[in-house]
């Protein structure tokens, strides 16, 4: 079955970094694309950013794009976000899912429990 | 605000049926991007609950059905059930933003 577990969450001050991690397993993570989404406590939800399955693009919303930047190891079916310059509105829980379709037609068919960042002094 | 528009809470009865909205434009849903739509429990990671418009993943109930039209899509829930109660959010993609929206979510209650 499809598993997808973060890790790395934590507090952090504002202008600090972190990295997270998505361990996959039970299919073949090198065959497909990944999200990351994150939700703000009692807030809706919020796409981040999109690799494909091999690492050759990747997109992020604006709300992150030169502070944030998603990468993988298939070696170790990991997913990673490494999150620079964080800010108080970074609070979140961050979820990573499994992409399926195209980019612009893309949806989330598996998601992880999520880890917990909260940006403070 | 989001770019998909949803209300913010809907109700019903056991049994009833139920249609939740998602209203967006002409840069996503009415440029032919297709919808999908999450569940998310209470204290839950989301679920993939319809995926393409209307097309539902293996395991989740018949009771759950998307449709498409123009600039808006929509879910249906029939024979409400107590376990429905939950956060429900839309997903497209605008290429004004050139990224993946969400709509801000429905809070669905059944009384």
């Amino acid at each position: 079955q499809v598993q997808l577990v973060e890790s790395g969450g934590g507090v952090v001050q504002p202008g600090r970094s972190l990295r997270l991690s998505c361990a996959a397993s039970g299919f073949t993570f090198s065959g497909y694309g990944m999200h990351w989404v994150r939700q703000a406590p009692g807030k809706g939800l919020e796409w981040v950013a999109l690799i494909r399955y091999d690492g050759s693009n990747k997109y992020y919303a604006d709300s992150v794009q030169g502070r944030f930047t998603i990468s993988r190891d298939s070696s170790r079916n990991t997913l990673y976000l490494q999150m620079n310059s964080l800010r108080a509105e970074d609070t979140a829980v961050y979820y990573c899912a499994r992409a399926r379709n195209t980019w612009t037609q893309t949806y989330l068919d598996y998601w992880g429990q999520g880890s917990l960042v909260t940006v403070s002094s | 605000q989001s770019v998909l528009t949803q209300p913010p809470s809907v109700s019903g009865a056991p049994g009833q049926r139920v249609t939740l909205s998602c209203t967006g434009s002409s840069s996503n849903i009415g440029a032919g991007y297709d919808v999908h739509w999450y569940q998310q429990l209470p204290g839950a990671a989301p679920k993939l609950l319809i995926y393409a418009n209307s097309n539902r993943p293996s395991g989740v109930p018949d009771r759950f059905s998307g449709s498409k039209s123009a600039t808006s899509a929509s879910l249906a829930i029939t024979g409400l059930q107590a376990e429905d109660e939950a956060d429900y959010y839309c997903q497209s993609y605008d290429s004004s933003l050139s990224g993946v929206v969400f709509g801000g979510g429905t809070k669905l209650t059944v009384l």
